[in-house]
This record gives C-alpha cells, structure tokens and sequence, in this order.
C-alpha cells in the first residue's frame, strides 16, 4: 500500500482535553499535510510541512498545533478540544510540491 | 484565496449511463489533480493535468484541462456501481512557496445496478 497511516482510526474525547493525531509514513516524502473533512466544506488544510521542524499553517489552523521531529511523523494537537473539531481528519503526503498527495485513511474524531 | 467550484454537486444515475462533471474556477491554475473517495476512506489520486487543453484517459474515464488552465470535466462512459463515490479536483499554483492544494467540494456520484 501507499505507506502512510494515521492513529487513531476513531476517537471519542471530552471538551477540554488534549488530543494529538499521529501521521507516520514510510515513503520518505518531505510534504505532509493535515487536513479536516466536512459536510458543506469540503477538504481544508490545518496545517502543512516541508521539511522536518518546518512547519506553516494552513486555512483553519485556529486551535491547531503541530509537530515534525522526524521526517516520518507528523502529529497534529488540538490544545483544548471543542465540539466545532469534532470531524474527519486526514493526513497527507507528496514527493513535490502542489503534486500528487496520498492520503491516509483518517481518523473520526468526536468530541463531546 | 482561490475556490474552485464542482458541478454538480450530487448526481444520481443508472449503470451504464455516461455522465460528466465539472471543476471550475475564476483563477489559472499550473496543475489539476482528481481524486475519488470511498466512504470511510481517504481520496485516492486519478489523474493530474497540467498542460491546457491536455486530455487524459484513464479506462472509462476521460479528464480534459481547459485550454486557460482555469477549468476541468470529468466524463465517464458506460458507468459501473464501482465509480460510486465522491470525486474531488484540487487545483495547484506553481511559483513562490506554494505547496498547497486548493480542493473544491466534490460531486458525490451514485451509480445503480
């Protein structure tokens, strides 16, 4: 398969609480991307990288950290979690810039 | 910011009918990608055009750039339960430190036995 994968696949988790999503890939890609999917808004990046510790955000980064100490792993922290982050997150990976992602299997977060 | 727009945004139709969809956008882009997404899985990449006027064809599945780089169809011929889906195009800009992706929204595709 494509060599990427997000952990975990669901969770459930209180307002308030920290939550950090795991993106790891195996293909040795400088891009990484986290992005949130949902209804009426189609895909939306969070935040993106280019290189490890290089780090820049995206459209809704508001709530939203990241981290990439390895070129493998990409993690994304929602500091305090609110109901308005209850989504489908999705992370993604490219060769080149503005080319050919490949996207994880995401993972359903519900905060309640 | 730039939006690129899908029509339609639902389309529902019988196996073996041919249907065509569409990306459109006020801006120029230097590539467009399309992407199918399964429900419970992550879009997986279709096709990449970057030349205007480029046409590229995938089995069933035909993808024309338009000939200003601000536009993109998608037609498919003799349609199979199996292209049920959502498909998505993402319009990227060459140039400075772009390195993201512009998604539009998706045409949700169901086809009927």
């Amino acid at each position: 398969d494509a060599g990427i994968t997000q952990s975990p696949r669901h969770k459930v988790t209180e307002t308030g609480t920290p939550v950090t999503l795991r993106c790891h890939q195996t293909e040795n890609h400088r891009y990484m991307y986290w992005y949130r999917q949902d209804p009426g808004h189609g895909l939306r990046l969070i935040h993106y990288s280019y290189g490890v510790k290089d780090t820049d955000k995206g459209e809704v980064s508001d709530g939203y950290s990241v981290s990439r100490s390895k070129t493998e792993d990409f993690l994304l922290t929602l500091e305090s979690a609110t109901s308005s982050q209850t989504s489908v997150y999705f992370c993604a990976i490219s060769e080149t810039r503005g080319r050919g992602y490949t996207f994880g299997s995401g993972t359903r977060l519900t905060v309640v | 910011t730039q939006l690129l727009e899908q029509s339609p945004q639902f389309l529902s139709i019988q196996e073996g009918e041919n249907l065509t969809v569409y990306c459109n956008s006020s801006s120029v882009f230097s590539s467009l990608q399309w992407y199918r997404q399964e429900p419970g899985e992550g879009p997986v990449l279709l096709v990449t055009v970057v030349t205007g006027g480029e046409v590229k064809k995938l089995k069933r599945l035909t993808f024309q750039f338009g000939d200003a780089r601000k536009d993109s169809s998608l037609h498919i011929t003799a349609a199979q339960p199996g292209d049920t889906g959502l498909y998505l195009c993402a319009g990227s800009n060459s140039g400075g430190s772009n390195y993201k992706l512009t998604f539009g929204k998706g045409t949700l595709l169901t086809v009927n036995p």
